[in-house]
């Protein structure tokens, strides 16, 4: 299978947690990476390798993996993290890079 | 510091075809993959491509086969990629980005600021 898939829409109250899944049969074999995208701006990477943080990328950011599903979790989630998130890993046969649909996070 | 400046916005009329460059600074150009990837107007990110300044192998996503052919120049550090047989559905902010490579993993560590291509009669 070719497709990653995200929920669309998540919120979360200030300072609260979130947690954002990634589901597909790649992340079986690939980890799964997330961008996060402000309105009118380049993606950002927030977490690669599963569950690695750029330099410069807060530790309220952080990743996971189980089975055929990958999380990005916001602790203690800021106005400013209200972005669209978006993960990416290989297709199933490793020769293409596919994205999820993206969910956008509202912070209340 | 690392720097991918990409070529401005383009209009072009649909059949034509457009050029994107992603002009890299700050690394070794030939040491990274480059990858290109668009966005539509309130959709979602896709990839198109990725090529090697290296080797020049490269790939292309299938549902772009025959339409998008990559280049690049080593001598300049720039990446190009050609879009031909362009529709309305082509209009979109295209990104190149550098790609990393870590076993079996990959991911782009680096972002241009992207090109608004409109596809339009």
């Amino acid at each position: 299978s070719s497709e990653v898939t995200q929920d669309p829409v998540v919120s979360v109250a200030l300072g609260q947690t979130v947690r954002i899944t990634c589901q597909g049969d790649s992340l079986r074999i690939y980890y799964a990476n997330w961008y996060q995208q402000k309105p009118g701006q380049a993606p950002v990477l927030v977490i690669y390798d599963k569950d690695s943080r750029p330099s410069g990328i807060p530790n309220r950011f952080s990743g996971s993996s189980s089975g055929n599903t990958a999380s990005l979790t916001i602790t203690g989630a800021r106005a400013e993290d209200e972005a669209d998130y978006y993960c990416q890993s290989r297709d199933t046969s490793g020769n293409h890079w596919v994205f999820g649909g993206g969910t956008k996070v509202t912070v209340l | 510091q690392v720097q991918l400046v990409q070529s401005g916005a383009e209009v072009k009329k649909p059949g034509a075809s457009v050029k994107v460059s992603c002009k890299a600074s700050g690394y070794t150009f030939s040491s990274y993959d480059i990858h290109w990837v668009r966005q539509a107007s309130g959709q979602g990110l896709e990839w198109l491509a990725w090529m090697s300044p290296n080797t020049a192998n490269r790939g292309v996503a299938q549902k772009f086969q025959g339409r998008v052919t990559l280049t690049r120049d080593t001598y300049t550090d720039t990446a190009y990629m050609d879009v031909s047989s362009l529709i309305s559905e082509d209009t979109a902010v295209y990104y190149c980005a550098r790609g990393r490579l870590y076993g079996g993993n990959s991911y782009f560590d680096y972002w241009g600021q992207g090109t608004l291509v409109t596809v339009s009669s």
